[in-house]
């Protein structure tokens, strides 16, 4: 089965510090992967996907991510850290039953 | 239409009883999603429509729960005989089939259920 794993529950950075957030996939196909973002009381909101184009993907807000078949790997960037940042950054996969699995999430804390 | 609306967004019950959550997606989109978010947990999927076809739904926790979309726009899920450990939020989401299979997902901002 496909999953995806966030290494780091709770990443802080300072204010205009790089953020990277880091997720890993586990598939034996290419898998179609996503970057959500869940402000308090909202609902997620997509930040990025990649959908075997082009490995370098770039999102809202700034931020993107790189997909690295050699490391499985999809980690999530931004150069600069705005406090505006400050929210739950969820890493999912989709598997051909179109079915989404998500990580358990990654805090992001942007320090002023 | 601005977006994918849940009603209602706190539910408060007792343990055994009986609650109905609504979804309605945003209007164009024919597929629908059930996911069910602990704390400290990502969003789990329970299930999903496309039009008024639940094509998957072996996914459902328990027989307890039970989804439908009867005229493919809105959709209930319902948890009958309920319990302490299915409080969490539950979140509905939509997409379009459109060109691709893996569309996005527009998701609501979800009802929260408490069970005493």
């Amino acid at each position: 089965a496909q999953s995806v794993t966030q290494l780091g529950s709770h990443v802080s950075v300072s204010e205009g510090a790089l953020v990277l957030l880091r997720c890993n996939y586990s598939s034996s196909v290419p898998p179609y992967l996503f970057w959500y973002v869940q402000y308090p009381n909202q609902g997620l909101q997509l930040l990025l996907k990649y959908t075997s184009a082009a490995t370098l993907v770039k999102g809202i807000n700034g931020f993107e991510a790189e997909f690295k078949k050699s490391e499985t790997s999809f980690h999530l960037t931004k150069p600069s850290a705005h406090m505006s940042d400050a929210a739950e950054y969820f890493c999912a996969v989709i598997n051909t039953g179109n079915q989404f699995y998500f990580g358990t999430g990654t805090s992001l804390t942007v320090i002023p | 239409d601005t977006g994918v609306s849940q009603d209602p967004r706190h539910k408060i019950t007792k343990r055994g009883q009986n609650v109905t959550f609504r979804c309605d997606p945003i209007s164009e989109h024919n597929r629908l999603y059930w996911y069910r978010q602990t704390l400290g947990q990502g969003p789990e999927f329970l299930t999903y429509f496309q039009n008024e076809a639940q094509l998957e739904k072996s996914r459902l926790l328990s027989d307890r729960f039970s989804a439908e979309r009867p005229k493919g726009s809105f959709s209930t899920l319902e948890i009958q005989r309920t319990e302490q450990g299915d409080s969490a939020m539950y979140l509905c989401a939509s997409s379009s089939r459109g060109t691709s299979d893996w569309n996005e997902q527009f998701f609501g901002p979800g009802t929260r259920l408490t069970v005493l």
